[in-house]
């Protein structure tokens, strides 16, 4: 049973466009949750954090937006780039145990 | 944060034999773990890697198949035992990084079971 659903499991976007990936859990515990950006053959690098008492986090191109109510938590990714072609993963850990919870995951790519 | 190497990066192994994953971190950390990533798909845990101790599974992972050392704070291996095809996986090492959350991977070890 997969306790972090993940949405779309894959997605085309323009390159300059915003991508937008989904996530929504269950387990009111979890208190980090963090995004994976992974290319194939290498291992999953992480991208960008938050924790549930702020809103939104942003990094560069990359932002979450976090919904604490609905129990959601959201990536987009602004003026896409090619070199952002990767599969997305979110996922979500509870305090002290540091153990992720995995999306299944989102293939995103950027077309020139 | 953690620079983390994995051994083997690859290997295609015959059913039925053994194969021992390395991971080494260039700095001590507390917290190691072990994932599973079928083609494919997502990240599965396996255990918990603890320094000193036996490691702790998650359901569904057993000591007998996937046997676990944890000798210091820089270094686990993962053992993959008795292989069957269903095994064919990349296996990823993790650390907790300083006790912020941030959990770092390792490249991953590209398994094939014939």
């Amino acid at each position: 049973q997969q306790q972090v659903k993940q949405s779309p499991q894959s997605l085309i976007v323009q390159k300059g466009g915003i991508s937008i990936i989904n996530c929504a859990y269950e387990n009111t515990a979890f208190d980090y949750f963090p995004w994976y950006q992974q290319f194939p053959g290498k291992g999953p690098a992480l991208l960008i954090a938050i924790r549930p008492d702020v809103s939104e986090k942003k990094e560069g191109r990359f932002t979450i937006s976090f919904n604490k109510s609905a129990k959601q938590f959201s990536l987009h990714i602004m003026d896409s780039q090619p070199g952002d072609s990767a599969t997305y993963f979110c996922a979500a850990s509870t305090p002290n145990d540091y153990k992720l919870s995995f999306g299944a995951g989102t293939t995103v790519t950027v077309r020139a | 944060s953690a620079v983390i190497s994995q051994k083997p990066s690859r290997d295609i192994c015959q059913r039925g034999t053994s194969l021992t994953i390395q991971c080494q971190v260039d700095s001590q950390v507390t917290m190691m773990f072990w994932y599973r990533q079928q083609p494919g798909q997502s990240l599965t845990l396996i255990a918990t890697a603890n320094q000193g101790s036996e490691a702790t599974y998650e359901s569904g992972f057993v000591i007998d198949k996937f046997p676990i050392s944890r000798p210091n704070l820089t270094f686990s291996t993962l053992t993959v035992s008795n292989m069957s095809p269903e095994d064919s996986s990349i296996y990823l090492c993790s650390v907790e990084w300083h006790q912020g959350d941030e959990q770092f991977f390792g490249p991953g070890t590209r398994l094939t079971v014939l």
